[in-house]
């Protein structure tokens, strides 16, 4: 999974508590990215960052923020947690090598809002 | 609204035919169009990608055709496995580093 890892990878949590989601790379990559992937939907793009403290919305960024205080940890808050956000959250970075924007997928993160 | 339009969403084939999977967008701006795999409990990992400026790529069993004007792409594999069965999306990006906008998938099953 080229160097990221997500913590957790399992959550289950209730209704209106805050969850913070925490991916880590040891790549250097520039770029990081939270997609959330729902069946039907395929992945979507929640916010992304382009540096440290650079990070913008994406399509789905209601109910989400995120921080980025190094260029290795890009954190996801969900500040009160409804069920509409229960999906699989996948962290991405990219590094625009030549150009070109490859984007490499953590392993996920399922969570369960109840 | 979904940019990038996939089909089908689900697909069988049998040991050594071959697997296509089609891909359309709208936005001339996307100069950038990746096919991930992915396996269930797994992240999406890169399989192939293509800039428009090329009409065809491939990697060994796997090919990607471009069709700019038809604002179409498409994903053959060849000589498809069993161990191919996987989800595929297909996704597009404009200038470099914005976000991927993903097809909504194309679950590939392979019989023996």
């Amino acid at each position: 999974d080229a160097g990221i890892t997500q913590s957790p990878r399992h959550k289950v949590t209730e209704t209106g508590t805050p969850v913070t989601l925490r991916c880590h790379q040891t790549e250097n990559h520039r770029y990081m990215y939270w997609y959330r992937q729902d069946p039907g939907h395929g992945l979507r793009l929640i916010h992304y960052s382009y540096g440290v403290k650079d990070t913008d919305k994406g399509e789905v960024s209601d109910g989400y923020s995120v921080s980025r205080s190094k260029t290795e940890d890009f954190l996801l808050t969900l500040e009160s947690a409804t069920s509409s956000q229960t999906s699989v959250y996948f962290c991405a970075i990219s590094q625009l090598a030549g150009g070109n924007n490859e984007q490499f997928f953590g392993p996920g993160t399922r969570l369960t809002v109840l | 609204q979904q940019q990038v339009k996939q089909s089908p969403q689900s697909l069988i084939v049998q040991k050594g035919g071959i697997s296509i999977i089609n891909c359309a967008y709208e936005n001339t701006a996307f100069d950038y169009f990746p096919w991930y795999q992915q396996f269930p409990g797994k992240g999406p990992a890169l399989l192939i990608a293509i800039r428009p400026d090329v009409s065809e790529k491939k990697e060994g069993r796997f090919t990607i055709s471009f069709n700019k004007s038809a604002k179409q792409f498409s994903l053959h594999i060849m000589d498809s496995q069993p161990g191919d069965s996987a989800t595929y999306f297909c996704a597009a990006s404009t200038r470099p580093g914005y976000a991927l906008n993903f097809g909504k998938g194309t679950s590939l099953l392979v019989t023996p």
